[in-house]
């Protein structure tokens, strides 16, 4: 079973205007992390924002913001003000939960992506 | 040091040769992880290092992929006797310990021909 969802292959959005990528993750564990991150057509990985299982609050990192809904096991990213440079491939993850309880594994589960395309 | 760094960016071999790529993590993590990701898909776990233990290996690391990290540094990717389907990005990340996420370098770009 897939343990990261994203079932927005292509996401199209005008500049200045809010974006919801949506996100659905899959585990037993009560202790897991939560990941956003960009890829641009250049390839590189770029970390986004973070969310902690037991994190109260929603994440924000500047534009980004992550709208947690634990019961619904829903982690989806919302970008305010899109701006050109936002054009990329996103990425939701999951890091294995046991990596949080200081254990040997510490690999991230991703999804297939959405492109996001910022038009002026 | 400002990131993750991988040699080379690009690499286009023919079928059957060797090739290894290196990867210079963050000096303070102790964490070091390969990444493969093709077209059109997340990246996926290959293998982790903490230090220079190699404590995980994924099924999609075949007997032609090997990996090393040498006094817990640096870390190269080796694959042997390559294959079309080995086409794809290679992508080297490590982090501290804890919860939070990666770094990721900006990966090797593999094209076999």
């Amino acid at each position: 079973a897939q343990k990261i969802t994203q079932t927005q292959p292509g996401m199209f959005v005008q500049e200045k205007e809010a974006v919801t990528l949506d996100c659905t993750y899959d585990t037993s564990d009560q202790s897991y992390g939560l990941f956003w991150y960009k890829q641009p057509s250049s390839g590189e990985m770029i970390f986004l924002i973070y969310q902690g299982s037991y994190d109260e609050q929603n994440a924000t990192e500047g534009r980004y913001s992550l709208n947690f809904q634990k019961a619904r096991k829903s982690a989806n990213l919302v970008i305010s003000a899109s701006q050109l440079g936002d054009s990329a491939m996103y990425f939701c993850a999951m890091r294995e939960p046991s990596a949080d309880r200081g254990s040997t594994l510490g690999r991230l589960y991703f999804g297939r992506g959405t492109q996001l395309t910022v038009w002026p | 040091d400002t990131g993750v760094s991988q040699n080379p960016r690009h690499k286009i071999t023919k079928r059957g040769q060797n090739v290894t790529f290196r990867c210079d993590p963050i000096s303070e993590h102790n964490r070091l992880y390969w990444y493969r990701q093709t077209l059109g898909q997340g990246p996926e776990f290959l293998t982790y290092f903490q230090n220079e233990a190699q404590l995980e290996k994924s099924r999609l690391l075949s007997d032609r992929f090997s990996a090393e990290r040498p006094k817990g540094s640096f870390s190269t990717l080796e694959i042997q006797r390559t294959e079309q389907g080995d086409s794809a990005m290679y992508l080297c990340a490590s982090s501290p310990q804890g919860p939070r996420g990666y770094t990721f370098g900006s990966g090797t770009r593999l094209t076999v021909v």
